[in-house]
């Protein structure tokens, strides 16, 4: 089956630091690919769509400077947090489509991110 | 804007019970997805329904679709412990394909 990848698991950085997430799909090209945030015991909010060759489209509230996705290649997306922030530590999960509009989501492993 | 909404938020129930989850989503959907989640994992896909009266089963889950209610159950029979986890639905607005999630649903199976 479809698998994604995440990288890193776990990352703890100092405030002011910025961190970079990798999403890739291993065994299929994903010209779309969706980075949710996840803060503990809620549910899952979207943050961006990333479009390979294309600027990501951000969800309201998102803050695009903070946020940097880029997505260069079929088979990967990185989400960089910039000037990271306590507030900024949560969950993030990537996720992407094998085929298909209504194709369910693959997801991640996620990334905890600990701002100290 | 498509609202998306699951009770019960927490479900404590024993092994050999059966027990329902509802999704109730707000707009027109033309997909809806369910997700399960284990503490600090990610999310593995359990169904997906398309269309106005679809049933998916697995094991001791079950899944339906009432486009027109705008409704979606999960269905647990004869729970296990091993079906501890938290659940999600997730709905997809007509020709939008971005996901909404649901609020979960954490689920504890009592022995």
């Amino acid at each position: 089956g479809a698998v994604v990848s995440q990288h890193p698991s776990r990352v703890i950085c100092k405030s002011g630091t910025s961190v970079k997430i990798e999403c890739r799909s291993l065994d299929f090209q994903a010209t779309t690919m969706f980075w949710y945030r996840q803060f503990p015991k809620q549910s899952l909010m979207l943050m961006a769509t990333s479009n390979e060759g294309s600027k990501a489209t951000y969800e309201q509230g998102v803050e695009k400077d903070k946020f940097l996705i880029n997505h260069a290649s079929l088979t990967l997306s990185t989400l960089t947090v910039t000037s990271a922030h306590p507030e900024d530590s949560s969950f993030y999960i990537c996720s992407a489509r094998l085929a298909g509009f209504a194709s369910p989501l693959h997801f991640g492993n996620g990334t905890r991110l600990t701002v100290t | 804007e498509l609202k998306v909404e699951q009770n019960p938020l927490f479900l404590s129930m024993q092994e050999g019970k059966n027990y329902t989850i509802y999704c109730n989503y707000s707009t027109t959907s033309d997909r809806l997805y369910w997700y399960r989640q284990d503490p600090g994992k990610s999310l593995e896909s359990l169904f997906v329904l398309l269309s106005n009266g679809a049933v998916k089963q697995e094991g001791r889950l079950m899944a339906s679709l009432d486009t027109k209610a705008r409704l979606s159950t999960l269905h647990i029979t004869a729970a296990v412990h091993d079906l501890s986890a938290t659940y999600f639905c997730a709905v997809g607005a007509f020709g939008n394909e971005k996901l909404t999630f649901g609020t979960g649903t954490r689920l504890t199976i009592i022995p």
